[in-house]
């Protein structure tokens, strides 16, 4: 299984909107609804955003949201805050009990 | 809350087994409702999953490094534990372990801090 692709970086400014993909196969992204995403700060341990394509554990804010098209899911943060500032991760079930991560974006914000 | 926490040696030999525990506290190990799972992440690069185990001792690999993993479950010390065989410089990562809530969410939704593992002589 490969890694699923993310682009290596994005940006933009406080109170903008930024999306980050992450693109698999019909074998992982396309296939199953149990695509996740986590935020990780320097230092720190991933942190799960969203579960099951969109759906958001509590505390979490809505402004962070997910969607996925065919083997494209994405990962949507609206009115950008200094602290969004960290990398994400996607990950996809890959059926047969196996998990595969996306290659991991930074977020920067002007 | 539930927590996890890695244990092991923070330095291994190449060639040599790579050992690492993980404790569960706050929570039951044995849920039938969660697994449990090895995560790495080496240094400046994005994460991987290793593998994943249930209570009932059912294991799942990595296809990329099965032939070297073994995971393995101890209920009744509420922890699971990683081995990975005949490491190499390029297994030197941060390795975390989660809980993994497949029938539910299918997101690994508790972490442990995380312990740095460097392979080197």
């Amino acid at each position: 299984q490969s890694a699923l692709t993310q682009p290596r970086s994005v940006s933009g400014s406080p109170g903008q909107s930024v999306t980050i993909s992450c693109t698999g196969t019909s074998s992982d992204v396309g296939a199953y609804n149990y695509v996740s995403w986590y935020q990780q700060h320097p230092g720190k341990a991933p942190k799960l955003l969203i579960y099951a394509v969109s759906q958001r554990p509590s505390g979490v804010p809505d402004r962070f949201s997910g969607s996925k098209s065919g083997n494209t899911a994405s990962l949507t943060i609206s009115g950008l805050q200094a602290e969004d500032e960290a990398d994400y991760y996607c990950c996809s079930y890959a059926g047969s009990y196996n998990w595969v991560f996306g290659g991991g974006t930074k977020l920067t914000v002007l | 809350q539930l927590q996890l926490q890695e244990s092991g040696p923070g330095l291994v030999k190449p060639s040599e087994t790579l050992s690492l525990t993980c404790t569960v506290s706050g929570g039951s190990i044995s849920s039938s409702s969660y697994y449990w799972g090895w995560i790495r992440q080496p240094p400046g690069k994005g994460l991987q999953w290793i593998g994943s185990t249930y209570y009932s001792g059912s294991t799942y690999y990595n296809p990329s490094l099965k032939s070297r993993v073994t995971i393995s479950v101890d209920t009744s010390k509420s922890q699971f534990s990683l081995k990975l065989r005949s490491v190499t410089a390029s297994d030197t990562a941060v390795y975390y372990c989660a809980r993994l809530d497949y029938y539910n969410s299918g997101g690994f939704d508790f972490w442990g801090q995380g312990t740095l593992v460097t392979v080197s002589s």
